[in-house]
């Protein structure tokens, strides 16, 4: 079964507007929650990344949103880019931070000039 | 300063060939991974290495074998390719999981 779910598959957002990825999980072990863009032909890559005691983490135009006691994070990418059409993807691991991640299905987002 | 270098790029296998993939990093990660990519189903973790001498199976390790000699390699071995393992194919490296640039592996 898929621990991580991500929603939505795909998404088209203009210019200048907010994405919005959702994931959500069922371990409550896990303790370390990352966000990887992948751009075609390419290896993910790390963007941000959250632990559990924080309730949410800005880095630039990325934040990630989590919520504990629902068992949801979520990325939002503010003022949108054309170059940040790319795939993401949720994932989440228990210890070491990326030990044994386990990565949520992917979002294509795409960004309408 | 390479990072995570993964050869080849591209292969085509014919079922039940077998070949290795190659997976090197210059960052001196103790912990090093191999993920399988296929649409829809987001990055799996296959095998995985905490360092040299020291592997484990991942969520998906049937069909694959890999061993760990050194820090800097992790071979990820097919030993007899079905149509299945058709995907392409990640190393990562260290905890935050810098990635290679994928073999994409064909099995006819």
């Amino acid at each position: 079964q898929q621990q991580v779910k991500q929603s939505p598959q795909s998404l088209i957002v203009q210019k200048g507007g907010i994405s919005i990825i959702n994931c959500a999980y069922e371990n409550t072990a896990f303790d370390y929650f990352p966000w990887y863009q992948q751009f075609p032909g390419k290896g993910p890559a790390l963007l941000i990344a959250i632990r559990p005691d924080v309730s949410e983490k800005k880095e630039g135009r990325f934040t990630i949103s989590f919520n504990k006691s629902a068992k949801q994070f979520s990325l939002h990418i503010m003022d949108s880019q054309p170059g940040d059409s790319a795939t993401y993807f949720c994932a989440a691991s228990k210890g070491e931070y990326g030990n044994k991640l386990v990565f949520g299905a992917g979002t294509i987002l795409r960004v309408k000039s | 300063n390479a990072g995570v270098t993964q050869t080849p790029k591209f292969q085509v296998l014919k079922t039940g060939q077998s070949m290795t993939l190659q997976c090197a990093q210059d960052m001196n990660h103790e912990y090093m991974s191999w993920y399988r990519q296929d649409p829809g189903m987001g990055l799996r973790l296959i095998h995985y290495s905490v360092g040299a001498g020291i592997t484990d199976q991942g969520e998906v390790p049937n069909g694959y074998n890999v061993s760990r000699s050194t820090t800097e390699d992790f071979p990820l071995r097919l030993l007899s390719a079905a149509p299945s393992q058709t995907s392409v194919y990640f190393c990562a490296s260290g905890r935050r999981g810098v990635f290679g640039q994928g073999t994409r592996l064909t099995v006819v």
